[in-house]
Protein backbone atom coordinates (compact mmCIF):
# COMPACT_ATOMS: atom_id res chain seq x y z
CA UNK A 1 0.00 0.00 0.00
CA UNK A 2 1.48 3.47 -1.17
CA UNK A 3 1.83 6.08 1.88
CA UNK A 4 3.04 9.15 2.25
CA UNK A 5 3.95 11.10 5.27
CA UNK A 6 4.55 14.35 5.16
CA UNK A 7 6.42 16.45 8.33
CA UNK A 8 8.66 19.78 9.10
CA UNK A 9 5.51 22.21 8.95
CA UNK A 10 4.80 24.50 11.51
CA UNK A 11 5.13 27.98 12.45
CA UNK A 12 8.43 30.00 10.77
CA UNK A 13 8.43 33.80 10.38
CA UNK A 14 9.01 35.73 7.07
CA UNK A 15 12.21 35.57 5.10
CA UNK A 16 13.40 32.53 7.34
CA UNK A 17 13.49 28.98 5.59
CA UNK A 18 12.16 25.38 6.29
CA UNK A 19 12.29 21.81 5.26
CA UNK A 20 9.34 19.75 4.81
CA UNK A 21 10.32 15.95 4.31
CA UNK A 22 7.68 13.00 3.13
CA UNK A 23 8.46 9.36 3.95
CA UNK A 24 7.08 7.11 0.98
CA UNK A 25 6.56 3.74 1.96
CA UNK A 26 4.58 0.65 -0.37
CA UNK A 27 7.01 1.29 -3.79
CA UNK A 28 10.42 2.82 -4.65
CA UNK A 29 10.62 6.86 -4.58
CA UNK A 30 13.22 6.48 -7.65
CA UNK A 31 10.74 4.98 -9.68
CA UNK A 32 8.11 7.54 -10.29
CA UNK A 33 7.58 11.15 -10.51
CA UNK A 34 7.27 12.97 -7.14
CA UNK A 35 5.75 16.58 -6.47
CA UNK A 36 4.49 18.86 -4.04
CA UNK A 37 1.11 20.31 -4.00
CA UNK A 38 -0.09 23.14 -1.56
CA UNK A 39 -3.68 24.89 -0.58
CA UNK A 40 -3.65 28.11 1.48
CA UNK A 41 -6.62 28.71 3.52
CA UNK A 42 -9.57 28.93 1.37
CA UNK A 43 -7.71 28.86 -1.97
CA UNK A 44 -7.44 26.47 -4.86
CA UNK A 45 -5.01 23.35 -5.61
CA UNK A 46 -1.73 25.23 -6.69
CA UNK A 47 1.37 22.69 -8.09
CA UNK A 48 4.44 23.50 -6.85
CA UNK A 49 6.96 21.65 -7.94
CA UNK A 50 8.02 18.33 -9.76
CA UNK A 51 11.17 15.84 -9.52
CA UNK A 52 11.07 13.39 -12.46
CA UNK A 53 11.36 9.69 -11.99
CA UNK A 54 15.21 9.59 -13.51
CA UNK A 55 16.13 13.10 -11.91
CA UNK A 56 16.01 13.94 -15.38
CA UNK A 57 13.82 17.10 -15.20
CA UNK A 58 12.72 19.42 -12.42
CA UNK A 59 10.07 22.19 -12.81
CA UNK A 60 9.05 24.86 -10.11
CA UNK A 61 5.88 26.89 -10.23
CA UNK A 62 7.34 30.63 -11.00
CA UNK A 63 5.75 31.88 -7.69
CA UNK A 64 8.75 29.76 -5.64
CA UNK A 65 11.39 29.19 -8.49
CA UNK A 66 14.47 30.42 -6.96
CA UNK A 67 13.76 29.66 -3.25
CA UNK A 68 12.35 26.55 -3.32
CA UNK A 69 14.57 23.22 -3.92
CA UNK A 70 12.68 19.76 -4.74
CA UNK A 71 15.47 16.77 -3.58
CA UNK A 72 15.16 13.30 -2.91
CA UNK A 73 17.01 10.65 -0.92
CA UNK A 74 16.82 7.40 -2.20
CA UNK A 75 17.95 5.74 0.56
CA UNK A 76 15.75 7.12 2.56
CA UNK A 77 12.74 6.76 0.18
CA UNK A 78 11.50 10.30 0.95
CA UNK A 79 10.94 13.52 -1.16
CA UNK A 80 11.97 17.24 0.41
CA UNK A 81 10.85 20.54 -0.03
CA UNK A 82 13.87 23.33 0.87
CA UNK A 83 12.08 26.75 1.17
CA UNK A 84 13.66 29.61 1.68
CA UNK A 85 12.80 33.42 1.88
CA UNK A 86 9.23 32.49 3.04
CA UNK A 87 6.51 34.97 2.66
CA UNK A 88 2.71 35.49 4.34
CA UNK A 89 1.89 33.92 0.69
CA UNK A 90 3.60 30.48 1.00
CA UNK A 91 1.16 29.89 4.01
CA UNK A 92 -0.49 26.82 3.19
CA UNK A 93 -1.12 23.01 3.47
CA UNK A 94 1.61 21.45 1.54
CA UNK A 95 0.59 18.30 0.41
CA UNK A 96 3.26 14.97 -1.12
CA UNK A 97 2.46 13.33 -3.84
CA UNK A 98 3.12 10.42 -6.01
CA UNK A 99 3.22 10.13 -9.65
CA UNK A 100 0.86 7.69 -11.53
CA UNK A 101 2.00 4.57 -12.93
CA UNK A 102 0.57 5.62 -16.91
CA UNK A 103 1.36 9.39 -16.11
CA UNK A 104 3.22 12.22 -14.14
CA UNK A 105 0.00 13.73 -13.01
CA UNK A 106 -0.41 13.02 -8.83
CA UNK A 107 -2.11 10.17 -8.27
CA UNK A 108 -1.41 8.86 -4.46
CA UNK A 109 -1.51 12.06 -1.91
CA UNK A 110 -0.39 12.37 1.62
CA UNK A 111 -2.11 14.38 4.17
CA UNK A 112 -0.16 17.44 4.04
CA UNK A 113 2.24 19.07 6.73
CA UNK A 114 0.74 22.80 7.35
CA UNK A 115 3.02 25.95 7.06
CA UNK A 116 2.25 28.93 8.53
CA UNK A 117 4.26 32.31 7.53
CA UNK A 118 3.86 34.74 10.60
CA UNK A 119 5.99 37.34 13.05
CA UNK B 1 3.35 29.48 -19.02
CA UNK B 2 -0.08 27.95 -19.96
CA UNK B 3 -2.86 29.17 -17.99
CA UNK B 4 -6.51 27.00 -17.26
CA UNK B 5 -9.56 29.10 -17.05
CA UNK B 6 -12.03 26.11 -15.33
CA UNK B 7 -15.70 26.88 -15.41
CA UNK B 8 -18.14 27.68 -13.71
CA UNK B 9 -16.67 28.48 -10.42
CA UNK B 10 -19.55 27.12 -8.45
CA UNK B 11 -22.54 25.17 -9.50
CA UNK B 12 -25.77 24.26 -7.58
CA UNK B 13 -27.87 20.79 -8.66
CA UNK B 14 -29.67 17.84 -7.40
CA UNK B 15 -28.74 14.49 -6.63
CA UNK B 16 -29.86 12.29 -10.11
CA UNK B 17 -28.54 16.01 -11.88
CA UNK B 18 -26.05 15.81 -14.89
CA UNK B 19 -23.36 18.51 -14.20
CA UNK B 20 -20.33 19.36 -16.83
CA UNK B 21 -17.54 21.45 -15.58
CA UNK B 22 -14.97 23.06 -18.31
CA UNK B 23 -11.21 23.50 -18.47
CA UNK B 24 -9.47 25.73 -21.03
CA UNK B 25 -5.89 25.67 -21.74
CA UNK B 26 -4.48 29.00 -23.13
CA UNK B 27 -2.45 26.43 -25.30
CA UNK B 28 -2.58 23.04 -26.67
CA UNK B 29 -1.87 20.47 -23.77
CA UNK B 30 -1.90 17.43 -25.95
CA UNK B 31 -3.77 14.53 -23.65
CA UNK B 32 -2.05 15.87 -19.74
CA UNK B 33 -5.05 16.64 -18.61
CA UNK B 34 -6.36 15.45 -14.86
CA UNK B 35 -9.51 16.00 -12.84
CA UNK B 36 -9.05 16.05 -9.12
CA UNK B 37 -12.06 15.69 -6.53
CA UNK B 38 -11.32 17.82 -3.40
CA UNK B 39 -13.57 17.65 -0.35
CA UNK B 40 -13.15 19.49 3.06
CA UNK B 41 -10.49 18.12 5.29
CA UNK B 42 -9.46 15.18 2.78
CA UNK B 43 -6.42 15.22 0.43
CA UNK B 44 -7.18 15.43 -3.40
CA UNK B 45 -8.55 12.24 -5.34
CA UNK B 46 -7.97 11.90 -8.92
CA UNK B 47 -10.90 10.77 -11.05
CA UNK B 48 -9.47 11.62 -14.41
CA UNK B 49 -6.16 11.61 -16.60
CA UNK B 50 -4.55 11.32 -19.67
CA UNK B 51 -8.55 13.69 -20.92
CA UNK B 52 -10.56 10.64 -20.27
CA UNK B 53 -8.97 7.62 -18.28
CA UNK B 54 -10.97 6.66 -15.57
CA UNK B 55 -8.43 5.85 -12.73
CA UNK B 56 -9.57 2.72 -10.71
CA UNK B 57 -11.75 3.07 -7.93
CA UNK B 58 -13.48 6.39 -9.44
CA UNK B 59 -17.20 5.29 -10.36
CA UNK B 60 -18.72 5.23 -14.13
CA UNK B 61 -20.47 8.62 -13.98
CA UNK B 62 -17.54 10.53 -14.02
CA UNK B 63 -16.73 11.13 -17.66
CA UNK B 64 -13.80 13.30 -19.07
CA UNK B 65 -14.06 14.36 -22.77
CA UNK B 66 -12.57 16.97 -24.82
CA UNK B 67 -9.02 18.03 -26.81
CA UNK B 68 -5.99 20.13 -27.59
CA UNK B 69 -7.35 23.23 -25.14
CA UNK B 70 -11.05 22.66 -24.11
CA UNK B 71 -11.58 19.94 -21.87
CA UNK B 72 -14.93 19.08 -19.46
CA UNK B 73 -15.50 17.02 -16.92
CA UNK B 74 -19.36 15.30 -16.76
CA UNK B 75 -21.09 13.87 -13.36
CA UNK B 76 -24.20 11.75 -14.77
CA UNK B 77 -26.84 11.06 -12.09
CA UNK B 78 -24.99 13.19 -9.45
CA UNK B 79 -25.18 11.11 -6.26
CA UNK B 80 -24.67 12.66 -2.59
CA UNK B 81 -21.08 11.59 -2.69
CA UNK B 82 -20.12 13.90 -5.34
CA UNK B 83 -20.93 17.48 -3.74
CA UNK B 84 -17.52 18.69 -3.59
CA UNK B 85 -14.96 20.96 -5.42
CA UNK B 86 -13.23 19.69 -9.03
CA UNK B 87 -9.91 20.88 -9.89
CA UNK B 88 -8.39 20.14 -13.55
CA UNK B 89 -4.78 20.42 -14.24
CA UNK B 90 -2.29 20.36 -17.00
CA UNK B 91 0.77 18.63 -16.73
CA UNK B 92 1.48 18.94 -20.56
CA UNK B 93 4.45 21.66 -19.58
CA UNK B 94 6.15 23.57 -16.87
CA UNK B 95 5.23 25.15 -14.64
CA UNK B 96 2.02 22.86 -14.30
CA UNK B 97 -1.20 24.56 -13.28
CA UNK B 98 -4.53 23.95 -11.80
CA UNK B 99 -7.65 25.46 -12.84
CA UNK B 100 -9.43 27.49 -10.17
CA UNK B 101 -11.72 24.77 -8.96
CA UNK B 102 -15.53 24.30 -9.12
CA UNK B 103 -17.58 23.97 -6.28
CA UNK B 104 -20.34 21.50 -7.09
CA UNK B 105 -23.39 22.29 -4.19
CA UNK B 106 -26.26 21.11 -3.28
CA UNK B 107 -29.49 22.81 -4.99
Amino acid sequence: EVQLVESGGGLVQPGRSLRLSCAASGFILDDYAMHWVRQGPGKGLEWVSTLEWNSGSIGYADSVKGRFTISRDIAKNSLYLQMNSLGAEDTALYYCTKGGSTGWYPESWGQGTLVTVSS
Amino acid sequence: AIRMTQSPSSVSASEGDSVTVTCRASQGVSTNLAWYQEKPGRAPKVLISGVSTLQSGAPSRFRGSGSGTDFALTITYLQSDDFATYYCLQYDSYPWAFGQGTRVEVK
